[in-house]
């Protein structure tokens, strides 16, 4: 168990909805990174933040946005969700910007 | 955008067999972390390296960072069927100004007992 904790674990939704992805940090780490792998693919970063500010984006879709609250949980909003949407996706958390990072379980969506 | 160049992209070897693979870069890295992904699971952090020329080991596995902190290389000694999975290198880097923390596509490991 890596101390970092996404809800939920699956979700299936339609097209054109919008679904909110939740990541509980490491107790302690301030820095939340979002990931996304497709089927097959590597992990492709989306965003990080660092105690609550937004502090590298990666190819991230104008659709998507996220964000880190006062207790340091984040939330991926992902919108107008389109079938290609479907992946995994993975949040990951380190005590700084620039230290080992640790892994969530990742919420595995299905768009249909 | 930032490549982390990883190779080989899979690898089919014996139970017993020492493997062994790499990432390059055109940039330079701050750290290096190898992970390691089975299906359906997140990545597992196995080893990672902080300084040029670091050498660092994790019971079979032995990682190193380039000293030109270009690279890195994983090792594994006598496999065994439980390293099945895909091994991920990822490094630190400067990138338009912030620093980013980047994924090479990954090397898929299949054991034969």
């Amino acid at each position: 168990d890596s101390g970092v904790t996404q809800t939920p674990k699956h979700l299936i939704t339609a097209t054109g909805q919008r679904v909110t992805l939740r990541c509980s940090p490491r107790s302690g780490d301030l820095s939340v990174y979002w990931y996304q792998q497709s089927l097959d693919q590597g992990l492709q970063f989306l965003i990080q933040y660092y105690n609550g500010e937004e502090r590298a984006k990666g190819n991230i879709l104008e659709r998507f946005s996220a964000q880190q609250f006062p207790d340091l949980h984040s939330e991926l909003n992902l919108s107008s969700l389109e079938l290609g949407d479907s992946a995994l996706y993975f949040c990951a958390s380190s005590v700084t910007g620039d230290t080992e990072a640790f892994f969530g379980q990742g919420t595995r969506l299905t768009v249909v | 955008g930032q490549q982390l160049n990883q190779s080989p992209q899979s690898m089919f070897i014996q139970e017993g067999e020492d493997v062994s693979m790499n990432c390059t870069s055109s940039s330079i890295f701050n750290t290096w972390l190898w992970y390691k992904q089975e299906p359906g699971e997140g990545p597992v952090l196995l080893i990672a390296l902080y300084k040029a020329g670091e050498l660092t080991s994790n019971g079979r596995l032995t990682a190193q960072f380039g000293i030109t902190r270009k690279d890195s290389f994983l090792n594994i000694s006598a496999s065994i069927p439980s390293d099945v999975g895909i091994y991920f290198c990822a490094g630190h880097t400067i990138q338009g100004g912030s620093e980013k923390l980047v994924f090479g596509k990954g090397t898929k490991l299949t054991v034969n007992p």
